[in-house]
């Protein structure tokens, strides 16, 4: 069965801190992505990645840089936290280019205080 | 640029009755995908449904199908014989020619009354 997990459900951060929120699937998948949702402005996209070491800037990068050393794995990086990055984060991947399906993980709601 | 526009308030359907949610689209790619997602309160994207811009028949997945206009640029999704557990947000979202990226809408709330 489709996995992609993240490591915190809820994480609560302080403004400056440095935040990391992690992402796993474990179904071979090439492509992963970052989201963040807000209410009244849906899903937009921060990041992607469609190999290891490769990243992609989607349409709001500001403030936060990636990582994906491993291809199971896709961290997402706040280097500084500020208050208006208080959001749920969701991360995604799908098989490949040309793949149909995003699957998502639970998301992370993240508080900066 | 690909835009997704979804402006309906919340909707209200009564459990067992047919709705309609809709989605209008925008975008200058020959090619494109048009999907819906569903989000139950517990906050995971769960995906419904597919479209592909040159298919020729409007998709369809158990209870749900997609009305597909391309001609109108809309891709509204129809559930048909609510139940209660439907209640959720349903984003509509496309994926433009050559690319995994997915542009998604504002979200429509959907509640089910019994």
């Amino acid at each position: 069965d489709v996995k992609v997990t993240q490591s915190s459900r809820y994480l609560v951060k302080r403004t400056g801190e440095k935040v990391f929120l992690e992402c796993v699937q474990d179904m071979d998948h090439e492509n992963m992505f970052w989201y963040r949702q807000d209410p009244g402005l849906g899903l937009r996209l921060i990041y992607f990645s469609y190999d290891v070491k490769m990243k992609e800037k989607g349409d709001i990068p500001e403030g936060y840089s990636v990582s994906r050393e491993k291809k199971e794995r896709f961290s997402l990086i706040l280097e500084s936290a500020s208050t208006n990055q208080t959001s749920m984060y969701l991360c995604a991947s799908s098989f490949n280019r040309g793949s149909n399906t995003q699957y998502f993980g639970p998301g992370t709601r993240l508080t900066v205080l | 640029a690909q835009k997704i526009t979804q402006t309906q308030p919340g909707m209200f359907v009564q459990e067992k009755e047919a709705v309609t949610l809709d989605c209008t689209y925008d975008t200058s790619d020959p090619s494109y995908g048009l999907f819906w997602y569903k989000q139950p309160s517990s906050g995971e994207m769960i995906f419904l449904i597919y479209q592909g811009s040159y298919d020729q028949q409007n998709a369809t997945e158990g209870r749900y199908s997609l009305n597909f206009q391309k001609a109108r640029k809309s891709a509204n999704l129809v559930i048909s014989a609510s139940q209660l557990g439907d209640s959720a947000m349903y984003f509509c979202a496309m994926r433009g020619y050559a690319n995994s990226k997915l542009t998604f809408g504002k979200g429509i709330t959907l509640s089910v009354r019994p």
